[in-house]
């Protein structure tokens, strides 16, 4: 079945610096990657949407210059969370479809602390 | 946007019960999918299930598109089945995937 995979699982930064999670289809191409970010004891809030080889389109509210998304090959994309500061900490899942019938396949998701 | 309701926010079993869990959407749907958080954040891919019913083991899944629902069916329960259940959509003109807020199961020995 459609593997998708999430590094870091789980990552400690300090305030300030800038930390990147990558998000790989591994037997399939991924046209469309989505990141999420999810809150203890809540739904998925969906940050924005990526198309290989196109800019990210962001939802409202999230800062396209503090979470950098790069979707550069059809099997990778990268998100960027620049400047970190505490209230950045959450659990962020990626995920990817093959084309728009395809169903969504989530990768293991990185906890991120920022100290 | 569309609305994706998710009943019952809560629910506790014992071991070997059978439940029921439901997701009511307010629009046209052609994706539906039904997902597993499991305690350690990892979403599991139960169903894709935009419409009819779908059997995999000791889960199945009903989606009546017409009435907008559809229904998470969990058999003889197991402690491993304990998690937050999400269903998530997608209309037929968009193209993002809309989460309800889930259901948090928890199953007792």
């Amino acid at each position: 079945g459609a593997v998708v995979s999430q590094h870091p699982s789980w990552v400690i930064c300090k305030s300030g610096t800038s930390v990147k999670i990558e998000c790989r289809s591994l037997d399939f191409q991924a046209t469309t990657m989505f990141w999420y970010r999810q809150f203890p004891k809540q739904s998925l809030m969906l940050m924005a949407t990526s198309n290989e080889g196109s800019k990210a389109t962001y939802e409202q509210g999230v800062e396209k210059d503090k979470f950098l998304i790069n979707h550069a090959s059809l099997t990778l994309s990268t998100l960027t969370v620049t400047s970190a500061h505490p209230e950045d900490s959450s659990f962020y899942i990626c995920s990817a479809r093959e084309d728009s019938n395809s169903p969504l396949h989530f990768g293991n998701g990185t906890r991120l602390t920022v100290t | 946007g569309i609305q994706v309701e998710q009943s019952p926010p809560d629910l506790i079993l014992q071991e070997g019960a059978n439940s029921t869990l439901r997701c009511n959407f307010s629009d046209s749907v052609n994706n539906l999918q039904w997902f597993h958080q499991n305690p350690w954040g990892q979403l599991i891919n139960l169903f894709y299930i935009p419409s009819g019913t779908k059997q995999n083991g000791r889960l199945s899944a009903t989606t009546v598109a017409t009435e907008r629902y559809s229904l998470l069916y969990i058999s003889s329960s197991q402690t491993t089945d304990s998690g937050v259940y999400f269903c998530a959509v997608r209309v037929t003109s968009g193209s993002r995937l809309t989460f309800g807020e889930g259901t948090q199961l928890t199953v007792n020995p």
